[in-house]
């Protein structure tokens, strides 16, 4: 699985956007994004994944570059309750290897009031 | 509400002192698997299970046994609990095929071994 790089820390205002990038520049061809969340020792939450084209659901968007080798997730308006650390992984989406799923660092993304 | 349940949520044990801690899933998911966080080491995989009567070691196994006896329950067991086994746990379940990658986590296990 490849590998993912994300800044270790940002802010967002309440009600602003958060945008959290994430770079994957040795992703493969059959490789999926998927963006997971952890408030504070809470079980991980998943939020969205995509393979190449942009994809939204209620929580997030994702945007994806042509190339595939970084995307960003979007939450609209961010609320405190987004107060998290979000995971960026990048794995094949079908089973056949032990279905683990890789957790880095992540980026603890703070909303402020 | 589609959900995965732990039990105890939190734990405190003494070395040596057999316990079990039990994972439920009420999604019919085929695939699940138990994860340990530690700061500074992130989560890492125990053990997981592709299905009923089928499962195998991941990252780090040693000291966790597990059993999948049927489809929703997937427990851990501590043999003989050790002070490096105090750590937070995490059971997770996802459809197998291509939604793999999707999983839901249960809410936690807090486990203290003295």
């Amino acid at each position: 699985d490849a590998k993912t790089t994300q800044p270790p820390s940002m802010d967002c205002a309440e009600g602003r956007a958060a945008n959290l990038p994430c770079n994957h520049s040795t992703i493969s061809g059959n490789e999926y994004v998927y963006w997971y969340r952890q408030i504070h020792s809470q079980g991980p939450q998943y939020i969205i994944h995509g393979l190449k084209n942009n994809e939204t659901n209620e929580m997030a968007s994702l945007i994806i570059t042509e190339d595939r080798k970084s995307s960003t997730l979007i939450l609209p308006h961010a609320t405190l309750r987004d107060t998290a650390v979000y995971y960026c992984i990048v794995r094949v989406a079908r089973s056949g290897n032990t279905g683990k799923l890789i957790f880095g660092q992540g980026t603890t993304l703070q909303v402020k009031p | 509400e589609a959900q995965v349940t732990q039990n105890p949520r939190y734990l405190i044990t003494v070395t040596g002192k057999k316990l079990t801690v039990t994972c439920s899933q009420n999604m019919n998911h085929e695939y699940m698997s138990w994860y340990r966080q530690d700061p500074g080491l992130g989560l890492r995989q125990i053990y997981y299970s592709m299905n009923v009567e089928v499962t195998d070691k991941g990252d780090v196994p040693e000291g966790y046994k597990v059993s999948r006896k049927e489809k929703r329950n997937f427990p851990l067991i501590l043999e003989s609990p050790s002070p490096n086994q105090t750590s937070l746990y995490f059971c997770a379940s996802s459809p197998r095929g291509r939604e793999v990658g999707t999983q839901y986590f249960g809410p936690g296990t807090r486990l203290l071994v003295l």
